[in-house]
């Protein structure tokens, strides 16, 4: 009832090409979902969140979509570039006090130049 | 503002020994929060920290334990190490301005590598 499934494992896009990722959750009580861009050697960095009560939100080139009744959500990265190249993980919560992520196994995403 | 600090940033033991992470959150987060980073299994959660009190626990043996201090700064415990342990291990604050989940922004991690 915890876990949270991620597709693909890796993804290999051309510049300028649109990375979709994919994610499906198994709990209904999850109401957050963020998506974090990690670097080799960093820690992960919040991309982009939503909450249930809207079925997409976009920021710059990051789009989540939601789709509740499927439990599935997932993230388009349009306009790929290199510095895009990184693993992507979702992840889902609570909406509580409590902070606590339950984690995609993450993509590896490469953009090629 | 000074983003999430662990110290150290690289750790080497041996099997059997105990080992002591710190962080130190964002000025003014209240909330702490460690994560276990394997290839294997991924991002775990292992347990939460506010105001001292521990709110949540992940489903990680009793050599895991964690505390927090009144400045918010967070220490977790890792006794009787093993093989397994070998991990980048992850401190996250957040605000946590009640009744929601809140951002939680990671620090760089602490690699450690059980011998």
């Amino acid at each position: 009832q915890q876990q949270v499934k991620q597709s693909p494992q890796s993804l290999i896009v051309q510049k300028g090409g649109i990375s979709i990722i994919n994610c499906a959750y198994e709990n209904t009580a999850f109401d957050y979902f963020p998506w974090y861009q990690q670097f080799p050697g960093k820690g992960p960095a919040l991309l982009i969140a939503i909450r249930p009560d809207v079925s997409e939100k976009k920021e710059g080139r990051f789009t989540i979509s939601f789709n509740k009744s499927a439990k599935q959500f997932s993230l388009h990265i349009m306009d790929s570039q290199p510095g895009d190249s990184a693993t992507y993980f979702c992840a889902a919560s609570r909406d509580t006090g409590f902070q606590k992520l339950v984690f995609g196994t993450g993509t590896r995403l490469l953009v090629s130049p | 503002k000074a983003g999430v600090t662990q110290t150290p940033r690289y750790l080497i033991k041996t099997r059997g020994q105990q080992v002591t992470l710190s962080c130190s959150p964002i000025s003014g987060h209240r909330s702490v929060s460690w994560y276990q980073q394997t290839p294997g299994q991924g991002l775990q959660f292992l347990f939460e920290y506010f105001s001292e009190t521990q709110r949540n626990k992940g489903n990680f043996p009793g050599r895991f334990s964690g505390r927090q201090f009144s400045n918010s700064r967070s220490e977790m415990n890792v006794s009787t190490l093993e093989l397994g342990d070998s991990a980048l291990y992850l401190c996250a604050s957040s605000f946590n301005r009640g009744g929601f989940a809140d951002t939680q922004y990671f620090g760089p991690g602490t690699r450690l590598t059980v011998l």
